[in-house]
């Protein structure tokens, strides 16, 4: 089946540790995305790719950092200059070229920071 | 800037009432709006979507949507809720980009 795997599913983290998160898709999606939800707040955009090798940042980039070196793989690095990094993190893909289509989204990580 | 509003943040009904959750946007020009749900322990999966002609649309599980242009709206309906119903509810923007602008989410609670 086609989806979006996102592991692990819980991460704890010591106060100045880098993590990495890790999202793949198999659905042949050119653009990849990463969205943190926190209660009450929704879902913030982080980063978003629409190609390899290219990303952006979006809303709330600070202290997170990302890589697109391969279509299916859209990794990202929750840095220690990350002042509130707890949260759960989703990772979303889409066809580009078609905002009609909508996004599959991962399960999620919950990373704590302990 | 684009935004999205979601009024309700939490809404706990009895089982058979029925459900209009309210979304409104802010964006002038031509918009895809989407409703998504998140059900407990589960990931965030499309319940229906708007971008062109009839402004009523129907999704999954009995649930519709009106889009109404001229009060930059969205709202959510179900006409009677059932207890596996219970989830958040996320609206969304998009303005023709495959960015999209996510509102703050609904907690829908049924009380069976």
């Amino acid at each position: 089946d086609g989806g979006i795997t996102q592991s692990p599913k819980y991460l704890f983290r010591k106060e100045g540790q880098n993590v990495t998160l890790s999202c793949e898709q198999n659905l042949n999606h050119d653009a990849m995305y990463w969205y943190r939800q926190d209660p009450g707040q929704g879902l913030r955009l982080i980063y978003y790719s629409q190609i390899v090798n290219d990303f952006q940042k979006g809303d709330i980039a600070e202290g997170y950092s990302v890589s697109r070196e391969k279509k299916e793989s859209f990794p990202l690095t929750v840095t220690s200059a990350q002042k509130n990094p707890t949260a759960f993190y989703l990772c979303a893909s889409s066809i580009v070229g078609n905002s009609n289509y909508g996004y599959t989204f991962g399960s999620g990580t919950r990373l704590t920071v302990v | 800037a684009q935004s999205v509003s979601q009024h309700n943040h939490h809404v706990i009904l009895s089982e058979a009432a029925s459900l209009e959750l309210g979304c409104n946007y802010s964006y002038g020009g031509t918009v895809n709006l989407f409703w998504y749900v998140q059900y407990p322990g589960q990931h965030l999966q499309l319940l229906l979507k708007y971008f062109s002609g009839d402004p009523l649309v129907k999704g999954i599980k009995g649930f519709e949507a009106e889009f109404i242009k001229s009060k930059f709206s969205f709202n959510l309906r179900k006409p009677s809720v059932q207890w596996s119903d219970t989830a958040e509810y996320f609206c969304a923007v998009s303005s023709g980009t495959y960015k999209y602008i996510f509102g703050t989410g609904t907690r829908l609670k049924v009380l069976a």
